[in-house]
């Protein structure tokens, strides 16, 4: 079946610095989503991407889907300690009506005030 | 608030026992999605849902697990029988849509735990 390889596993940065995170398929994807979640509770989406090489912001976070849509990187600028948590990479491909979505393991970003 | 909704938030049983979970979604989503979730792993799509009809199933949903939509509203996902590899997070997404796809949301799970 289809993977994403979403790297780093985990990162430790300080407050105020940029934080990098980015995820790869050996397969294309049509629509890339970025998700965020904290314990216990569900994924929240932060940014979709439709269309490969689109660049899309949400206030701190710009996430890009890549041309060969085999990829995607998020960017958090300016982290804050209301960051932490996981954030998920999810694929979609939409062959033969699918709608599921596939995630990839996370990156766990810890912030030290 | 009108987001997903998923009761019971947490679940624990015996092994062997059947559970059912709950899921409404937002209240104009046609599109309902399980997922299952263990611990240091993304979610893992197990089935979908357009209105009532139940269209599409992942391997992972094996005879013990069934799903139902009966009014194209809220879903209950039912595990009979189950077993400790059944233990993980149970996340109901929704989502909007006729052909175009459009992001799902998820609600906050049903956590269940097998003793």
């Amino acid at each position: 079946g289809q993977q994403l390889n979403q790297s780093p596993q985990s990162m430790f940065i300080q407050e105020g610095e940029d934080v990098s995170m980015n995820c790869t398929s050996s397969s294309i994807f049509n629509t890339w989503l970025w998700y965020k979640q904290d314990p216990g509770e569900g994924p929240v989406l932060l940014i979709a991407l439709y269309k490969a090489g689109e660049l899309t912001s949400n206030g701190r976070l710009t996430a890009q889907f890549g041309i060969t849509r085999k990829d995607s990187f998020l960017n958090i600028s300016a982290s804050i300690p209301s960051d932490v948590g996981i954030y998920f990479c999810a694929g979609l491909s939409t062959g033969a009506g699918s709608y599921q979505l596939t995630f990839g393991k996370g990156t766990k970003l810890s912030v030290i005030p | 608030d009108t987001g997903v909704s998923q009761d019971p938030r947490h679940k624990i049983t015996k092994r062997g026992q059947n559970v059912t979970f709950r899921c409404d979604p937002i209240s104009e989503h046609n599109r309902l999605y399980w997922y299952r979730q263990t611990l240091g792993q993304g979610p893992e799509f197990l089935t979908y849902f357009q209105n009532e009809a139940q269209l599409e199933k992942s391997r992972l949903l094996s005879d013990r697990f069934s799903a139902e939509r009966p009014k194209g509203s809220f879903s209950t996902l039912e595990i009979q029988r189950t077993e400790q590899g059944d233990s993980a997070m149970y996340l109901c997404a929704s989502s909007l849509g006729q052909g175009v796809f459009q992001p799902q949301h998820f609600g906050d799970g049903t956590r269940l735990s097998i003793l």
